[in-house]
């Protein structure tokens, strides 16, 4: 069975500085994975993905992944922290070798906090 | 594009009661998931639906159970209503369910059990 973990169920970091949110993965095959981000009182919003493509993904607003088959990691980065990235962020991964199964198994989110 | 629609946005029950929650994917997308998300759990997988058949199951009792229709909307039940159901609930749509591609969320049901 999958699972995801994510180090840290808060960050604190200044506006401007480096974000850097942990996720590390448990398959036996190296899963699809995902970075979510959610808003108060909001859905879930797709960051970026990793679907073996280059290791290094870019996303939305600045952020951007790197896939570490090594390590099994997949940690979420930003160069220079912004007020509105405050939020919660959610690694997630689906199993590759079932191929149609469209089911998602998330990390327990980390929460992002931004101050001046 | 218009996105995920969920409705209600908010639905308040209580103990006992049956729910009905809607969901309206993305046009174009034919696989339909539902998530379950609280403080203590976190998010947990319910269903998934293609061309109107449950293809995917997550640990939950019987009390949940969901349908697709033939233009890919989908709705949830839960009934006997208890107040560990309280939670927020997601939909999500993705064009044909492949692992490898993203699903698409709604901004969810959440549902206070009394």
């Amino acid at each position: 069975a999958q699972s995801v973990t994510q180090l840290g169920s808060h960050v604190s970091v200044s506006e401007g500085a480096l974000v850097l949110l942990r996720c590390n993965y448990s398959s036996s095959v190296p899963p699809y994975l995902f970075w979510y981000v959610q808003y108060p009182n909001q859905g879930l919003q797709l960051l970026l993905k990793y679907t073996s493509a280059a290791t290094l993904v870019k996303g939305i607003n600045g952020f951007e992944a790197e896939f570490k088959k090594s390590e099994t990691s997949f940690h979420l980065t930003k160069p220079s922290a912004h007020m509105s990235d405050a939020a919660e962020y959610f690694c997630a991964v689906s199993d590759r070798s079932t191929g149609t199964a469209s089911k998602l198994t998330f990390g327990t989110g980390t929460r992002l906090q931004v101050t001046l | 594009k218009a996105g995920v629609t969920q409705t209600p946005r908010y639905l308040i029950k209580t103990r006992g009661q049956q729910v009905t929650l809607s969901c309206s994917p993305i046009s174009g997308h034919r696989s339909v998931s539902w998530y379950q998300q609280t403080p203590g759990q976190g998010l947990q997988f319910l269903f998934e639906y293609f061309s109107e058949t449950q293809r995917n199951k997550g640990n939950f009792p019987g009390r949940f159970s969901g349908r697709q229709f033939s233009n890919s909307r989908s709705e949830m039940n839960v009934s006997t209503l208890e107040l560990g159901d309280s939670a927020l609930y997601l939909c999500a749509s993705s064009l044909s369910g492949n692992s490898n591609q993203p699903q698409h969320f709604g901004d969810g049901t959440r549902l206070s059990i009394l």
